[in-house]
């Protein structure tokens, strides 16, 4: 199985920050990642697909870039409603397996 | 509007059987990839499987093979996953999901629902 690495684990920032986020990937996966976001208490939100797709109805705000192994999500200005949990996924090869998560919190 | 309203989560003992089920609307069931997405207590997300739009291809982790079999039927818009051989380990919110195709991830998701496998 693929396994998906994120950094930092959890993080601490302000509203109007900018936030990155990246995931490693122990195989080359071209561009097959996706980013999600949940909030607690519900189910996630797809947010990027295919690395840098912008999912319908997501602000501009959130971008992805990459490629290979080695990929980011960045926040350009963190909004109240961004502080949630994060998993980048690859579906590059069965099983489509998720990183373990960056928790972003309000500083 | 998309909906997908997952059903059929409860307690069960350890070494016991449990369906789960899915009920799709809003959109044409019979054209899309769908997914379960699991999701233990206080934990990440974990991938289980997914089904092909017409039902002919199901792919899955290896930790349920031999346990867990999923299915759809088109006719009735629902997704099914039926549990046997159920583990504590097996404890998890169960989410039901749409694919965006079969390598663009999920696009949405359920509400979940929750299995609890104890004694």
């Amino acid at each position: 199985d693929i396994q998906l690495t994120q950094s930092p684990s959890s993080l601490s920032a302000s509203v109007g920050d900018r936030v990155t986020i990246t995931c490693r990937t122990s195989q080359n996966i071209a561009s097959y990642l996706n980013w999600y976001h949940q909030r607690p208490g519900k189910a996630p939100n797809l947010l990027i697909y295919a690395t840098s797709h912008l999912q319908s109805g997501v602000p501009p705000r959130f971008s992805g870039s990459g490629s290979g192994t080695d990929f980011t999500l960045t926040i350009s200005s963190l909004q109240p409603e961004d502080f949630a949990t994060y998993y980048c996924q690859q579906s590059s090869s069965i099983p489509y397996t998720f990183g373990q998560g960056t928790k972003v919190e309000i500083k | 509007e998309v909906q997908l309203v997952e059903s059929g989560g409860g307690l069960v003992q350890p070494g016991g059987s449990l369906r789960v089920s899915c009920a799709a609307s809003g959109f044409t069931f019979s054209s899309y990839w769908m997914t379960w997405v699991r999701q233990a207590p206080g934990k990440g997300l974990e991938w289980l499987a997914n089904i092909k739009d017409d039902g002919s291809e199901t792919n899955f982790v290896d930790s349920v093979k031999g346990r867990f079999t999923f299915s759809r039927d088109n006719a009735k818009n629902s997704l099914y996953v039926q549990m046997s051989s159920l583990r504590v380990d097996d404890t998890a919110v169960y989410y039901c999901t749409r694919g965006r195709g079969s390598h663009y991830g999920v696009d949405y998701w359920g509400p979940g629902t929750l299995v609890t496998v104890s004694s």
